[in-house]
């Protein structure tokens, strides 16, 4: 199975501001990873597929990049909507894994 | 975008079996694929397997192998998940959702509480 790795599992930002998540993956997976944004007692959402395309209707503070087995998700001049946790998910192969999320909490 | 709407929180005895709904708003069925993915509470997400709208065939998770069975009805729009032989470590919310043509899952219904009690 494909293990995917996120750093870091915790992070604290302030409004405004701009942050990376990183997302390893234990063997090369092209560009077949996909970023979501998940809040409390909801669905996760999809932000991001194919490592850079941005889902319709996300917005574009919202990046992603990379390719093989490093990726990354990038949140520019944060708004209150954004904190919430990220997960990667890898579509190389079956089965299809997810990262272990990365909680983003407003500082 | 696609709607997917789930049944209703179900609670069932250790052993027992449950059957998940998943009712999609519009035609989906052969053009689009269904994911099952659950959450245990407090925990990530994980993928349990994969049915193809077109042919039927599966793919399910090594640890849910001999136990779980996913299916469609095309003419109801509705695809189901059912697990059997029930532990408490089945808690958890799970999710349908729609893989379409490009492997993604763009929609996801609203999830559904499995709780598996003693």
């Amino acid at each position: 199975d494909i293990q995917l790795t996120q750093s870091p599992s915790f992070l604290s930002a302030s409004v405004g501001v701009g942050v990376t998540i990183t997302c390893r993956a234990s063997q090369g997976i092209s560009t077949y990873l996909a970023w979501y944004q998940q809040k409390p007692g909801k669905a996760p959402k999809l932000l991001i597929y194919g490592a850079s395309t941005l889902q319709s209707g996300v917005p574009s503070r919202f990046s992603g990049s990379g390719s093989g087995t490093e990726f990354t998700l990038t949140i520019s001049n944060l708004q209150p909507e954004d904190f919430a946790t990220y997960y990667c998910q890898q579509l190389n192969s079956y089965p299809i894994t997810f990262g272990q999320g990365t909680r983003l909490d407003i500082k | 975008q696609v709607q997917l709407v789930q049944s209703g929180a179900e609670v069932r005895k250790l052993g027992a079996s449950v059957k998940v709904s998943c009712k999609a708003s519009d035609y989906i069925f052969p053009k689009s694929d269904i994911t099952w993915v659950r959450q245990a509470p407090g925990q990530g997400l994980e993928w349990m397997g994969w049915i193809s709208g077109k042919t039927g065939d599966t793919s399910y998770a090594q640890k849910f192998r001999g136990r779980i069975s996913m299916t469609t009805d095309t003419f109801t729009r509705t695809a189901f998940m059912e697990l059997r032989s029930l532990r408490s470590d089945d808690t958890a919310i799970v999710y349908c959702a729609l893989q379409r043509e490009d492997g993604y899952s763009h929609d996801w219904g609203q999830g559904t509480l499995v709780t598996v009690s003693s």
